[in-house]
């Protein structure tokens, strides 16, 4: 079975712009969360997203939002992009239905804002 | 709102000897999942082992194990027999159980993580 997987890799931006950031859940997994990386801030919850449907969000600003398609699939979007949005992004992936789940990460997508 | 410590910045082990990484955590939840992640290099996070609050028997992963302290609120990583491909970030991560349906397993409140050195 495939992995999770993110797309792009690598990305740079200025300020100001907006950003996708798209995420391919593995096979069968109808939740998708995505999470933040910075080396001051740690790794912080941005969204999850289940059946479409927005389950649950961290404290972030409006200026991210995401959604999830009926193939599972999901984006993730910045608008205004600011200095400080410089992050890793990851996404991971979990059957979604019971606590049990095991979650599973996708590699990652660097954004770097200049 | 749960919050995960995790004391140690950094440690360091030599190939073939035992470490422990420590994790603390808060919560006011009586049923919920602690995890010990695993960041190499490559920035792949990778799942290294699993524990139920609800049960009192410690996890085991082949040279991964932990130290449970429900009442401390305790959650250690020990690894055994520590390896070169060992070297990486840990990071302890804390997720509710939640409750009825709907609700939400996607989230993980993570500690700020431990760099392991793993010394040939």
């Amino acid at each position: 079975k495939a992995g999770v997987t993110q797309t792009p890799r690598y990305l740079i931006k200025t300020r100001g712009q907006q950003v996708t950031l798209s995420c391919s859940p593995i096979s069968g997994h109808r939740s998708v969360s995505w999470y933040q990386q910075t080396p001051g801030q740690g790794l912080q919850f941005l969204f999850e997203y289940f059946s479409e449907t927005q389950r649950n969000k961290g404290n972030f600003p409006g200026r991210f939002s995401g959604r999830q398609f009926s193939n599972s699939r999901s984006e993730m979007n910045v608008s205004t992009l600011e200095l400080g949005d410089s992050a890793l992004y990851l996404c991971a992936s979990s059957l979604g239905v019971l606590s049990t789940d095991t979650q599973y990460f996708g590699p990652g997508t660097r954004l770097t804002v200049l | 709102a749960q919050t995960v410590t995790q004391s140690q910045p950094e440690m360091s082990v030599q190939e073939a000897e035992t470490v422990t990484l420590s994790c603390t955590y808060d919560t006011s939840e009586s049923d919920y999942y602690l995890f010990w992640y695993k960041q190499p290099p490559s920035r792949q996070m990778i799942l290294v082992i699993r524990q139920e609050a609800y049960k009192q028997q410690n996890a085991t992963e082949n040279r991964f194990s932990v130290n449970f302290q429900k009442a401390a609120k305790s959650f250690s990583l020990k690894i055994s027999d520590s390896q070169l491909g060992d070297a990486a970030m840990y990071f302890c991560a804390y997720r509710s159980a939640g409750g009825a349906g709907g609700t939400s397993y996607g989230k993980l409140t993570f500690g700020q993580g431990t760099i392991l050195t793993v010394h040939p």
